[in-house]
């Protein structure tokens, strides 16, 4: 059963940049067929999608959140990172890391639990 | 950016009730919508999967349609597992968007 386990600083302060990192287990994330990536949501608030990274590299990000992201996966340690600049309050949410299927119908099949990041002084 | 609008925002209803949910995308995504349900504290989980596809180990009385710009999800007889949140996705094009979400609430 694949599993995502998210992880990171839970508190960043404004202006800092915000770093977590996703380990999978039970499975590979080096195979075709997957894109790798972010979705977060605001306390109270709704699902916004961050990015995310095919296995060849290739990656996709949020018009919104473009000049400030990096997703990246590294294949050896079966992990995906995210890097968020320069936040702001703003950027508190609980971050979640997703697997989505490639082409049609591209649904999120699998989610980590989730980590909350608080961006305060 | 594909805007995905859901209906109502929340909903109150009893244990039994027959619940419709409906979401609409601001240009034709064919079938690249899918739905997921949120538990408070909770991940959200995938339910439905290319409209009306029901993901593997969902309940059947979870059911969904639609295409082009307006969806429907449905429970047939509400369970007390089924008090949660529900978000609506398109997946047509990037950014992803995903619906403000339907709170189902108990009566």
């Amino acid at each position: 059963q694949l599993q995502l386990q998210e992880s990171g600083p839970g508190l960043v302060k404004p202006s800092e940049t915000l770093s977590l990192t996703c380990t999978v287990s039970g499975g590979s994330i080096s195979s075709s067929g997957y894109h790798w990536g972010w979705v977060r949501q605001p306390p109270g608030k709704g699902l916004e999608w961050i990015g995310s990274m095919y296995y060849t590299g290739t990656t996709n990000y949020n018009p919104s959140l473009r000049s400030r992201v990096t997703i990246s996966v590294d294949t050896s340690k079966i992990q995906i990172s995210l890097r968020l600049t320069s936040v702001t309050a703003a950027d508190t949410a609980v971050y979640y890391c997703t697997r989505r299927g490639a082409g049609y119908p591209g649904q999120m099949d699998y989610w980590g639990q989730g980590t909350l990041v608080t961006v305060s002084s | 950016d594909i805007q995905m609008t859901q209906s109502p925002s929340s909903l109150s209803a009893s244990v039994g009730d027959r619940v419709t949910i409906s979401c609409r995308a601001s240009q034709s995504i064919s079938s690249y919508l899918n739905w997921y349900q949120q538990k408070p504290g909770k991940a959200p989980e995938l339910l439905i999967y290319a409209a009306s596809s029901l993901q593997s180990g969902v309940p059947s009385r979870f059911s969904a349609s639609g295409s082009g710009t307006d969806f429907t999800l449905t429970i047939s007889s509400l369970q007390p597992e089924d008090f949660a949140t529900y978000y609506c996705q398109q997946s047509y094009s990037t950014p992803l968007t995903f619906g403000g979400g339907t709170k189902v609430q108990i009566k």
